[in-house]
């Protein structure tokens, strides 16, 4: 049963601090999503990858987030420093890029930033 | 600009009473229109998606239906394990976005 998978599934940090989130996307897929859930916005894209290239990042905060895929099998999300309104709940995605387009879900990193 | 409504926001259902789960769109050209299920601590679950309108998808309970303007989620007889927040998504020819509801959230009651 193929499934994403991200690490770590909760993350409590201090305000500051340098917080990497992983995720390893279906094998075989070739896009691969960044989302955020909150109460308030729900899911927002923050980046996306198409064969392990950036592709649009527009949606995320330039100055403190990136993110990458240094190989097919994992992509990263990362916080510098890590800020109290970035507690969330982030989501990857992969999917392939034909006529269907549809993006599977990992099961979320919930953040918490004190 | 493409928007996507779900309504009710929330809807609780005695076990055994079907209804229907409205999500209204506008969006420049439909590609597609994404159903999804999610569990609370979970990731969103694939459930439907639709190309056209006319077109439906079933999948034991759930019945999904495209119009030019809307989607369905139809429950027939819901059963506890149903309760979930269930999530529109709709995509634009030429994109990659999926631009999401709100969600509904469905409670149904033994």
């Amino acid at each position: 049963d193929a499934r994403v998978t991200q690490t770590p599934r909760h993350k409590v940090t201090e305000m500051g601090q340098e917080v990497t989130m992983r995720c390893q996307p279906i094998l075989g897929h070739n896009t691969v999503f960044w989302y955020r859930q909150t109460m308030m916005q729900g899911l927002e894209l923050l980046a996306y990858f198409r064969n392990r290239a950036p592709l649009d990042d527009s949606g995320m905060p330039k100055d403190r987030f990136s993110a990458e895929m240094p190989d097919a099998t994992l992509a990263t999300l990362k916080i510098q420093p890590s800020e109290p309104r970035d507690s969330a709940v982030y989501f990857c995605a992969s999917g392939l890029s034909t006529y269907t387009d549809t993006q599977y879900f990992g099961p979320g990193t919930r953040l918490t930033v004190l | 600009e493409d928007q996507v409504t779900q309504s009710p926001e929330a809807l609780r259902l005695q076990e055994g009473e079907s209804s229907s789960l409205n999500c209204s769109y506008t969006v420049s050209g439909l590609r597609g229109l994404f159903w999804y299920r999610q569990d609370p601590g979970k990731g969103p679950e694939f459930l439907f998606t639709l190309y056209s309108a006319g077109e439906e998808k079933e999948k034991e309970r759930l019945k999904a239906t495209l119009t030019k303007k809307e989607s369905f989620l139809h429950i027939t007889a819901p059963k506890p394990e149903d309760s979930a927040t269930y999530l529109c998504a709709v995509q634009a020819r030429g994109s990659y976005k999926l631009i999401f509801g709100s969600g509904t959230r469905l409670l149904v009651r033994p």
